[in-house]
């Protein structure tokens, strides 16, 4: 069984404001991290795809990185608004599937 | 991208029955995965389905589950005879044609079980 966390479980942001949160997973036998914006009733929705040591994603206000060596990946969101609201998963590949963490789950106050 | 739809959208059964969930539509040449979260937990892998053939399954997934496409279109997840820790979200999932690490899976919106 696969070792994928993430931390905090949950997180309160004011508008605009800033937050980052972490997925933590295997340093061995890395080939992929995913990680996934999920709403409530809604489609998890992919937002990354990470392979290499160092690498950095954007997707207009969302920033992730990686550290394959050490076996973390980071998930910025920067001006968070309302829209943000959602749990955000990471999921480590291997072996043709996908072992999920439990999620960390941010609500953005108006 | 092309969306995975799943129906029912809410499923509630009799423990021992038989459910179906299906996974609709699917193009061809592509791997499909089902997933399900069992309430505050994670999300678990099921099986991963290639070419009418299953590719990978998980211990859960044991002879109480089938995946078919009987149609050559749909696929389904069929569980034989339900249990009450079956209740879950049922997730539907496609990737790529190769099952590459850095293939999205491309995920439906779920269906809730509920066995009572």
């Amino acid at each position: 069984i696969l070792n994928v966390e993430q931390s905090p479980q949950s997180l309160h942001v004011q508008e605009g404001d800033s937050t980052n949160f972490t997925c933590s997973f295997p340093s061995s036998n890395f080939y992929a991290l995913h990680w996934y914006r999920w709403e409530t009733a809604k489609s998890p929705e992919a937002l990354f795809v990470m392979t290499l040591n160092g690498d950095e994603k954007k997707k207009g206000r969302i920033s992730a990185t990686l550290n394959t060596k050490e076996g973390y990946s980071y998930l910025y969101i920067k001006g968070s608004q309302p829209e943000d609201s959602a749990t955000y998963l990471c999921a480590f590949y291997l072996s043709y599937k996908l072992s999920f963490g439990a999620g960390t789950t941010v609500t953005v106050r108006a | 991208e092309p969306e995975v739809t799943q129906t029912p959208s809410h499923q509630v059964t009799q423990m021992g029955q038989e459910v179906i969930l299906r996974c609709v539509p699917i193009s061809n040449h592509l791997y499909f995965y089902w997933y399900r979260q069992i309430l505050g937990q994670k999300v678990e892998f099921l099986v991963s389905f290639y070419n009418n053939e299953i590719s990978e399954k998980s211990e859960i997934f044991d002879d109480q589950f089938s995946v078919e496409r009987p149609d050559g279109s749909n696929f389904t997840l069929k569980i034989r005879s339900t249990k009450l820790e079956d209740s879950a979200m049922y997730f539907c999932a496609r990737g790529g044609a190769l099952a590459l690490s850095t293939d999205t899976q491309y995920f439906g919106p779920g269906t809730r079980l509920t066995v009572l």
